[in-house]
Parts: C-alpha cells; sequence; structure tokens
C-alpha cells in the first residue's frame, strides 16, 4: 500500500503561472517533508523540504504547503519557467528501527510551456 | 555535480554476467543508500548503510549484494538477474538516518539492462 501518493501523473502549465503539485500521504508518522526535482537521465535533486511542525516553507519561486489533518502537502511553483518542466517526487520521512527513511510518492510529470 | 557520484551510468548485462555498482560520495556523510526506479513505479528504498553498517534490507532478493567497506562509498554486486531487475540504479546518502529531517542526496544513477 502507498503511503505517499501524487494522484497526478502529469500537470501541464504556462510559463509565468502558477505551478500547483499536489501530494497526500497516509502515515501519521511522517514528521519531514520533502520535494526532490528530476531530469531525464539523471538522479533526484533535493529542491525544498517542511517539518511537520510547520505549516509553510518558501525559498524563493517555491513554496511548501502542508495540511496536516488533510495529510496533505502541495509545492507552489510562480512564477513557472521552461527550466521547470521536469518529475517532482514528493517524499516523507519516518523513524523506524533503522532511523529516519524517506519514502517517495509516484512523481508528477510537470511541463512548463513558453 | 551532487557530490554522489555513480559507475557506470550505462549497464548491459546478461542474466549470467557478475557486475557491479560504485558509488562515492564527498559530502563528509555517514549513511548511503540504493534505491530502485523502474518504469511508473515510486522510488524504491533497497538498502541503507549508517556508519558502515546495513541497517535496512528492504526485502531485496539476494541476487542483488551490497557492500559498505567505507562511509564514502557502496557497492551494489550484481549477480544471475532477470530483465525485470532493469531499473535505473540510484545511490544517496546523507548525514546519517537517526537525524531528524534526513535530507538526502542522489547521483546520477546507473542505467541496467538485463538481456
Amino acid at each position: 500500500d502507498q503511503q505517499v501518493k501524487q494522484n497526478s501523473p502529469s500537470l501541464s502549465v504556462q510559463e509565468g503561472r502558477i505551478s500547483i503539485l499536489n501530494c497526500d500521504y497516509t502515515n501519521s508518522m511522517f514528521d519531514y517533508f520533502l520535494w526532490y526535482k528530476k531530469y531525464p537521465a539523471e538522479g533526484p535533486t533535493f529542491l525544498i523540504s517542511i517539518s511537520s511542525i510547520k505549516d509553510k516553507n518558501e525559498d524563493g519561486r517555491f513554496t511548501v504547503f502542508l495540511n496536516k489533518s488533510a495529510k496533505h502537502l502541495s509545492l507552489h511553483i510562480v512564477p513557472s519557467q521552461p527550466g521547470d518542466s521536469a518529475v517532482y517526487f514528493c517524499a516523507a520521512s519516518w523513524r523506524n528501527n533503522a532511523g529516519n527513511m524517506l519514502t517517495f510518492g509516484g512523481g508528477t510529470r510537470l511541463m512548463v510551456k513558453p | 555535480e551532487t557530490g554522489v557520484t555513480q559507475t557506470p551510468r550505462h549497464l548491459v548485462m546478461g542474466m549470467t554476467n557478475k557486475k557491479s555498482l560504485k558509488c562515492e560520495q564527498h559530502l563528509g556523510h555517514n549513511a548511503m543508500y540504493w534505491y530502485k526506479q523502474s518504469a511508473k513505479k515510486p522510488l524504491e528504498l533497497m538498502f541503507v548503510y549508517n556508519f558502515k553498517e546495513q541497517t535496512e534490507n528492504n526485502s531485496v532478493p539476494s541476487r542483488f549484494s551490497p557492500e559498505c567497506p567505507n562511509s564514502s562509498h557502496l557497492f551494489l554486486h550484481l549477480h544471475t538477474l532477470q530483465p525485470e531487475d532493469s531499473a535505473l540504479y540510484l545511490c544517496a546518502s546523507s548525514q546519517a538516518t537517526g537525524l531528524s529531517g534526513n535530507t538526502i542526496y542522489f547521483g546520477e544513477g546507473s542505467w541496467l539492462t538485463v538481456v
């Protein structure tokens, strides 16, 4: 059973507009959430994160919102640029016997059209 | 450049071959990971090493054998793989698995094709 879900496999946005990528999770033990960006033929690169004690974290054009009651987080990119076109993975961190582990969603492919 | 280097970037191997994937991190981290990404599937955690000790084996078949000689190097030894093992294998590292807010950093991946 997937504990982190990205229900939209793809999203298309016009350059300059806002991109909103969504992520839902089921495990209330997750205490830290991250977004990664992945270009084809490359590994994922860390983008932005948020602790479960916060509801918003902003870094330049990227803002992550966390709604714990809804077990939902979202990544906002504004304004969107063609170079933002990539696959975005949501990840959630929780602690088990081995330490803090990350569970990833299936990814959303963002296409920003010029 | 992410600080995590994987070699080879591409590998084609037969089902009876033995090959190894190599990963090296230059970030001073103490935890290293192998992830697998198959087409249309989420990233799957395979193995975790924390301070050179394996702390997680996510029910991975024994035809995949990890080795972590030190905190900077991680290997994945491959033997008698199946075509369905063809995937992108990603190495990652982080400060240590016990830290809260553990951000992991990925290498560029090794594309494996089993024929």
